[in-house]
């Protein structure tokens, strides 16, 4: 089982580029979210879904989009970067129902220079 | 919006004290707690977790306690160990059902031997 797995595992943009991220889960998990990590600030929801075609905002959501086309796949889409958006971005995935903890992604390291 | 206050930010013990680690929640339908260890390079890892109907929960070195009335949730560390060294999260579940978590700002916990 190899979990949550993120790709790519740092990436370098230029302002205004775009990009996409990838997650994807082997364990069957109905929920996924998006999660940025930034020093001092704790990991903050920008998107999350629970379930195939869905998808709802986080608590900062601006200057993202995403999709979840299949269920073990979360995309998170930025469509021109700006450097405050450089950061440590995790996915996590979880099973329906109220009381689980989530999986993480080991992360991916976005820079916008 | 709904938020996660997380007391110390950095505490420091010598090898074999107790660490605790408080956190105070503001939404009332919140019902599930868990906390996270998260080593350098790595995403958070899910150590221990309680829910609202139980005032209580231990895992060997590690306790959480639940005081649903004062939106007060805490993590104990006993007899730390230098490996315990890490960042650690506390979250609560927020949203319809609980569907997801916002995290605290972290406590960087420093043990030395």
């Amino acid at each position: 089982n190899a979990g949550v797995t993120q790709t790519p595992k740092f990436r370098v943009l230029k302002t205004g580029q775009s990009m996409t991220l990838l997650c994807a889960q082997d364990m069957n998990h109905e929920y996924m979210y998006w999660y940025r990590q930034d020093p001092g600030m704790g990991l903050r929801l920008i998107h999350y879904s629970v379930g195939e075609g869905t998808t709802a905002k986080g608590e900062v959501p601006d200057g993202y989009n995403v999709s979840r086309l299949k269920k073990q796949n979360f995309l998170l889409g930025l469509e021109s970067a700006a450097p405050s958006q450089t950061s440590v971005y995790f996915c996590a995935s979880r099973r329906q129902g109220g009381s689980y903890g989530y999986t993480f992604g080991s992360g991916t390291r976005l820079t916008v220079v | 919006g709904e938020n996660v206050e997380q007391h110390p930010s950095t505490l420091s013990v010598q090898e074999g004290d107790s660490a605790v680690i408080k956190c105070t929640y503001s939404d009332s339908a919140s019902n599930y707690f868990p906390w996270y260890k998260q080593e350098l390079g790595k995403g958070p890892q899910l150590i221990i977790d309680i829910r609202s109907n139980v005032g209580e929960k231990k895992d060997q070195r590690i306790a959480v306690t639940l005081n649903k009335t004062a939106k007060h949730f805490s993590l104990h560390i006993t007899e730390t160990q230098p490996e315990d060294s890490a960042v650690y999260f506390c979250a609560a579940s927020i949203g319809q059902a609980g569907t997801a978590l916002i995290f605290g700002k972290g406590t960087t916990l420093s043990v030395s031997s």
